[in-house]
């Protein structure tokens, strides 16, 4: 199995703040890489796909780069609504996520 | 717009079949663009891929529980179904369904989810 690593595990941020988090894949996984936000109580919610593609909808300060074992989400100016926990996805081979980062008020 | 719902029981013995169903409103599951899967995160903890289905059949299971988990879909309800067998504590989780645009892909819509608990 594919496993992931995110890092940090927990990142405190203040409003405005260019935020970034890492996650790694244990082999290649080309660019077969998600994210998602998620908030207590509620399902994750899709942000980027294929490592870079911006799902539709989601603001255009949240990016993705990234290729073969090593990808980042970066957001340019963290806004109030995003305060949360992100969790990575591969799927190159079935499906494993990430073990989530929470990114929390500073 | 796409809505997607899970329903079953809230609680399940130990040794027994969790056994949910995911409605689909506002789109088809015969749509051949998708595959339908579930996703389960047990309290406090991150995320674990189960089973995915496509609407003629096709399923792939995570390596680690195909074992114990059966998917299935029901395309003259529009629904698609989870049923994993011989449950422990460890199971106890927040059970999500969720649209998946392709074979392995992403989930592009996710259900609200449903907490199942495994006690006696």
């Amino acid at each position: 199995d594919i496993q992931m690593t995110q890092s940090p595990s927990t990142l405190s941020a203040s409003v405005g703040d260019r935020v970034t988090v890492t996650c790694r894949a244990s082999e290649n996984i080309n660019v077969w890489l998600a994210w998602y936000q998620q908030k207590p109580g509620k399902a994750p919610k899709a942000l980027i796909y294929k490592a870079s593609s911006l799902e539709s909808g989601v603001p255009s300060r949240f990016s993705g780069s990234g290729s073969g074992t090593e990808f980042t989400l970066t957001i340019t100016s963290l806004q109030p609504d995003d305060f949360a926990t992100y969790y990575c996805q591969q799927y190159n081979s079935y499906s494993t996520f990430g073990p989530g980062t929470k990114v929390e008020i500073k | 717009q796409l809505q997607l719902q899970e329903s079953g029981p809230g609680l399940v013995k130990p040794s027994e079949t969790l056994s949910l169903t995911c409605t689909v409103s506002g789109g088809s599951i015969t749509s051949g663009r998708y595959y339908w899967g579930w996703v389960r995160q047990p309290p406090g903890k991150g995320l674990e891929w189960l089973g995915s289905v496509y609407y003629n059949g096709i399923t792939y299971y995570s390596q680690s529980l195909k074992s114990r988990v059966t998917v299935s879909g029901d395309t003259s309800k529009n629904q698609f179904s989870l049923k994993l067998s011989y449950v422990t504590a460890a199971d106890t989780a927040v059970y999500y369904c969720a649209r998946c645009p392709g074979f392995g892909g992403h989930f592009d819509n996710w259900g609200p989810g449903t907490l199942v608990t495994v006690s006696s």
